[in-house]
């Protein structure tokens, strides 16, 4: 079956450092990939995807590249702000797209 | 442009009411679907429809759940006979075709007394 598992949280980095956020998933075939992003009191966002093995998907200075050896998308940014403050959210949608697994998310506090 | 509107933004009920949850999707989107986010959790999938279709309800986790999209745009998740443990986020999202990225809404937040 089709499952991502996301690195438990919480992170409380300081301003101007470097985030990574680990993601690894478990497919049939050839997902798509997606990280999203929940600000406090907003809905979910579509932060960045990569839709095929060693796409880069990068947005807003955050990067994830799609790994099939490793079955790992994990999310980087060279240096947060605090206004990154937010919970992330690791997915994939199978290639019919029917349905998107979601990790269980995890939750990035950046202090000045 | 309009974003996915959910409505009511919070519903309060007593065990063994039955409510039902609205989703206006982003208009000209095909693809909607229904997700539940409990507490600490990621959103669980729920059903997914491809127009009036409801392709997949796979993730609907037993008969009181139901959910309807009769033209093809606002869709509507009924629960029946509630639970406490239906007490949920109840997300919505909608997407321009098949695999293609979701817009989500901000939620009905369904708290079960």
């Amino acid at each position: 079956g089709n499952s991502v598992t996301q690195m438990e949280g919480p992170v409380t980095l300081s301003e101007e450092a470097f985030l990574t956020i680990n993601c690894t998933y478990t497919a049939t075939g050839y997902p798509s990939l997606f990280w999203y992003v929940q600000y406090p009191g907003e809905g979910l966002q579509l932060l960045l995807k990569a839709t095929k093995a060693d796409d880069k998907g990068s947005n807003k200075g955050f990067e994830a590249t799609y790994r099939k050896e490793t079955t790992s998308f994990h999310l980087e940014k060279g240096s947060v702000q605090v206004s990154d403050s937010a919970v992330y959210f690791c997915a994939l949608s199978d290639r019919l797209g029917n349905q998107f697994y979601f990790g269980t998310g995890t939750s990035l506090t950046v202090i000045p | 442009g309009a974003g996915v509107s959910q409505t009511p933004s919070n519903k309060v009920t007593e065990k063994g009411k039955y409510v039902e949850l609205r989703c206006d999707p982003i208009s000209g989107h095909t693809a909607l679907y229904w997700y539940r986010q409990s507490l600490g959790q990621g959103p669980e999938f729920l059903i997914y429809f491809q127009g009036t279709g409801a392709a997949d309800d796979s993730g609907l986790p037993n008969d009181r759940f139901f959910a309807v999209r009769p033209e093809g745009s606002v869709s509507t998740l009924k629960i029946q006979r509630t639970e406490r443990g239906d007490s949920a986020v109840y997300l919505c999202a909608s997407s321009i075709g098949l695999g293609q990225p979701q817009h989500f809404g901000d939620g009905t937040r369904l708290s079960i007394l």
